[in-house]
């Protein structure tokens, strides 16, 4: 089955640094979205960005699927960026179920 | 638009208990999931309806475990005879088209 690997597992930063965190797939997808996992469990949406560059405010995210990853940046990190970042895909064509990766674990120190 | 809903929230329960969670999708939104979360792990997915045809199924989804979705608007999950194992998070999405949108979750302790 297809694999989704993240990278790097764990990040601390300083209030105020920027970071990039890293999606690589095994595989051609259709679909792709990065999410926010809070302290609290909630799943929280932040891009569904199966191919090409989208921005909200201090984030973006660009995904290359002919190169079979994408990328989440984070600019000027505040406290409240803390917690797991995961990229999920699906193939498509018919399946809809994500596969998740491994997460990246965020924790931004006042 | 109120998000996903799920309930409850914690349950704790003796193994051998069955156990039925319920999870109300947005309104309007036709797909509905279910994964499975262990800690330090990412979510896992169990199964997936479109209206009230369940399409896919895991074969995490063993035969203790089943899901429906009566008339197409919300869901059950219930777990027959549960196990220390079964213990996790489980999480209801549901989307119109293919960005899902996950509720908070249920937290399900079996000692």
């Amino acid at each position: 089955g297809i694999q989704v690997e993240q990278s790097p597992p764990d990040l601390i930063l300083q209030e105020g640094a920027n970071s990039t965190l890293r999606c690589n797939f095994s595989d051609s997808v259709n679909n792709l979205q990065w999410f926010h996992q809070n302290p609290w469990g909630q799943l929280i949406n932040l891009f569904y960005i199966p191919s090409g560059t989208k921005q909200n405010g201090r984030l973006s995210a660009t995904t290359v699927a002919t190169e079979r990853y994408s990328l989440l940046y984070i600019s000027s990190s505040q406290t409240t960026d803390s917690g797991v970042y995961f990229c999920a895909v699906a193939l498509g064509s018919g399946t809809y179920k994500y596969i998740f990766g491994t997460g990246t674990r965020l924790k931004v120190l006042a | 638009d109120t998000g996903v809903s799920q309930n409850p929230r914690h349950k704790i329960t003796k193994r051998g208990q069955n156990v039925t969670f319920r999870c109300d999708p947005i309104s309007e939104h036709n797909r509905l999931y279910w994964y499975r979360q262990t800690l330090g792990q990412g979510p896992e997915f169990l199964t997936y309806f479109q209206n009230e045809a369940q399409l896919e199924k895991s074969r995490l989804l063993s035969d203790r475990f089943s899901a429906e979705r009566p008339k197409g608007s919300f869901s059950t999950l219930e777990i027959q005879r549960t196990e220390q194992g079964d213990s996790a998070m489980y999480l209801c999405a549901s989307s119109k088209l293919e960005e899902q949108y996950f509720g908070p979750g249920t937290r399900l302790t079996v000692t």
